[in-house]
């Protein structure tokens, strides 16, 4: 049972445009929404995270939007750097989730020079 | 000065075999979490501690036995090893209520 879905398991990008990043929810009752970077042989790091009371955050080159009749969120990277090329992770969490964190399977951006 | 750090990077074993997994963070976080990555690239929750004690425990194997000496470490010991074992084993922390996990790197676990 996939709660949490990244359909695209990788990316290739211009370095300089925009890096759109999708992912699907099925579980209306999530509230809570993050996005974590993974380089090679390290661990996830913490990116960006939305609440669902909100439909749009920014820091810096990242946004995360959220369309919650949709169940969907994206995560746009503008422009895209070298550095940005990793896995990305999306993940929720919700009451009906016990306050645990669900991720999805990954989606691996790679930005070409 | 890593902020989570496990040890062993690399564990490789034969079927049958007890091991274990530790893990310390030195940010001051009062939670600790394992999380199991398959071979589908899913990233599960398997434990939680909160200051040493057990809040979350997923559905596996009774193998599986985690040990919180310390709000500090979260060890992760497995008895009886299956090729089904074979994953990235992640430790985590954060601080409770807070979802910017802090990762360790990861122990990849190969059973043979």
């Amino acid at each position: 049972d996939q709660q949490v879905k990244q359909n695209s398991p990788s990316l290739s990008v211009q370095e300089g445009r925009i890096s759109i990043l999708n992912c699907d929810y099925t579980n209306s009752m999530f509230d809570y929404f993050l996005w974590y970077k993974k380089y090679p042989a390290e661990g996830p790091t913490f990116l960006i995270s939305i609440s669902s009371i909100k439909d749009k955050n920014e820091d810096g080159r990242f946004t995360v939007f959220l369309n919650k009749s949709a169940k969907h969120l994206s995560l746009h990277i503008v422009p895209s750097q070298p550095g940005d090329s990793a896995v990305y992770f999306c993940a929720a969490i919700g009451y009906s989730s016990a306050s645990k964190i669900i991720f999805g399977s990954g989606t691996r951006l790679s930005i070409r020079p | 000065d890593t902020a989570v750090s496990q040890t062993p990077k690399y564990l490789v074993t034969q079927m049958g075999n007890d091991k274990s997994i530790k893990c310390e963070q030195n940010l001051g976080h009062d939670t600790m979490y394992w999380y199991k990555q398959d071979s589908k690239k899913f990233l599960k929750i398997m434990f939680s501690y909160n200051n040493k004690e057990l809040i979350i425990n997923e559905t596996v194997p009774n193998r599986f036995s985690p040990k919180s000496p310390d709000k500090a470490h979260l060890n992760l010991h497995i008895n009886s090893l299956e090729l089904g074992d074979s994953a990235v084993y992640f430790c985590a922390s954060s601080h409770a209520g807070d979802y910017g996990y802090t990762f360790g790197s990861g122990t990849r676990l190969t059973v043979v």
